[in-house]
């Protein structure tokens, strides 16, 4: 089984100033982890993937992600937030060998100027 | 290339009618996925086809959902008898290979409201 959780339905910040959104997982293999960004009224969109190589992921936009086995833990950052990356993100667990990946609930990013 | 395309991309009904929302994925991805997105809610899986397989029929909600896939390209979702709660956004996503680690490609999505 597997499942995933974002820890924050909502996170503010302003314009320039870091971005954390948090994303924990539970699964019984080896997992592949996504992150997708949803803008309004727009389809989702691949930022980033781990797939078992390096454990710090670089995506784009300037976003990346750092997969903890030992935290179960696969957290976005951004150095800076810029007003484009007000959006809805998601976080994505897949087992290999499967073909049904589970969503997270989405957190949505709200950036002030 | 042309990405995913879904249509139409609003859908206003009647309670009790019957809506079909189509699906033409990437030229050449094998795979082909439907979710539905409340408000307020992550993606719920609906529907998986793969190839000329027998698709997973596993996340339809209930027997008034049925989906097809013709020649392995375009897709249709069809909702019967449509109720309140089956408003909601309807996302296709194909992906180049099967499997869940595969990268998936979304299309815009259909935005249904039945009143």
């Amino acid at each position: 089984a597997q499942s995933v959780t974002q820890l924050d339905s909502h996170v503010s910040v302003s314009e320039g100033t870091p971005v954390l959104l948090r994303c924990n997982y539970s699964s019984s293999y080896s997992p592949s982890l996504f992150w997708y960004v949803q803008h309004p009224n727009k389809g989702l969109q691949l930022l980033l993937k781990y797939t078992s190589a390096a454990t710090l992921v670089k995506g784009i936009n300037g976003f990346e992600a750092e997969f903890k086995k030992s935290e179960t833990s696969f957290h976005l950052t951004k150095p800076s937030a810029h007003m484009s990356d007000a959006a809805e993100y998601f976080c994505v667990v897949a087992r290999r060998g499967s073909y049904i990946p589970t969503f997270g609930r989405g957190t949505s990013l709200i950036v002030h100027p | 290339g042309a990405g995913v395309s879904q249509s139409p991309s609003n859908k206003v009904t009647e309670k009790g009618k019957d809506v079909e929302l189509r699906c033409d994925p990437i030229s050449g991805h094998t795979a082909l996925y439907w979710y539905r997105q409340s408000l307020g809610q992550g993606l719920e899986f609906l529907i998986y086809f793969q190839g000329n397989s027998a698709p997973d029929k596993s996340g339809l909600p209930s027997d008034r959902f049925s989906a097809e896939r013709t020649g392995g390209s375009v897709s249709t979702l069809t909702i019967q008898r449509t109720q309140q709660e089956d408003s909601a956004v309807y996302l296709c996503a194909s992906s180049f290979q099967r499997g869940a680690a595969e990268t998936q490609y979304f299309g815009p999505g259909t935005r249904l409201l039945v009143l």
